[in-house]
């Protein structure tokens, strides 16, 4: 049992470069997030997920696309990155009022 | 909409000293409240929760009790040890049709020296 798994964990992009953040889970949750993490601002939602095919804004959702074909995984995409994209990124999964399980993160930097 | 602030950081304690890191909240209903714990280089994990007033979470030594009159959820520990040193963030959940959504505090980070 993986957990929640992440990939890339560190990459860095030039300005109007495209990019996937890879998230997959093994817990059969249905709901899973992409959280943003902003050096002493905590945490905030991207996008998130119901389910399969079913998916919604966060609280900052402007310059991400997600989508999610499958219960395991969620996918976000960066396109046109610009540097106020630089964060660490978060994918989380759940079983509806439970725990959120985490991923390890994916450091980006947009120079 | 719902939002959660936490004490002003970082802190910085010697061992085997008492920690209080404060959580207010604001929220409709009745939310779930959670503290997460990051340490150094990793995502983040569930210290605890409590899912109604007076509920109180506990684990690993660490406590918090779920305050609905003073709408706070304050984080204990009586003794900390320099492993406890990590980011502490508190947390609610709405529920109803949150979807699980989380809002988070902006994070204290807890630096405990020997």
């Amino acid at each position: 049992n993986a957990g929640v798994t992440q990939t890339p964990k560190f990459r860095i992009l030039k300005i109007g470069q495209s990019m996937t953040l890879q998230c997959a889970q093994d817990m059969n949750h249905n709901y899973m997030y992409w959280y943003r993490q902003d050096p002493g601002m905590g945490l905030k939602l991207i996008y998130y997920s119901v389910g399969a095919g079913i998916t919604d804004k966060g609280e900052v959702p402007n310059g991400y696309n997600v989508s999610r074909s499958t219960t395991e995984d969620f996918p976000l995409r960066l396109e046109l990155a610009a540097p106020s994209q630089t964060s660490v990124y978060f994918c989380a999964s759940t079983a509806v009022g439970d725990t959120h399980y985490f991923g390890p993160g994916t450091r980006l930097t947009v120079l | 909409g719902d939002s959660v602030t936490q004490m002003e950081g970082p802190v910085t304690l010697s061992e085997e000293a008492f920690l209080t890191i404060n959580c207010t909240y604001t929220a409709t209903g009745y939310p779930s409240l959670f503290w997460y714990v990051q340490y150094p280089g990793e995502g983040l994990q569930l210290l605890l929760k409590a899912t109604k007033a007076d509920d109180k979470g506990s684990n690993k030594g660490f406590e918090a009790t779920y305050r609905k009159e003073t709408t706070s959820f304050h984080l204990e520990k009586g003794s900390v040890q320099v492993s406890d040193s990590a980011v502490y963030f508190c947390a609610l959940s709405a529920g109803g049709t949150s979807y699980g959504k989380l809002t988070f505090g902006q994070g204290t980070i807890l630096t405990v020296h020997p």
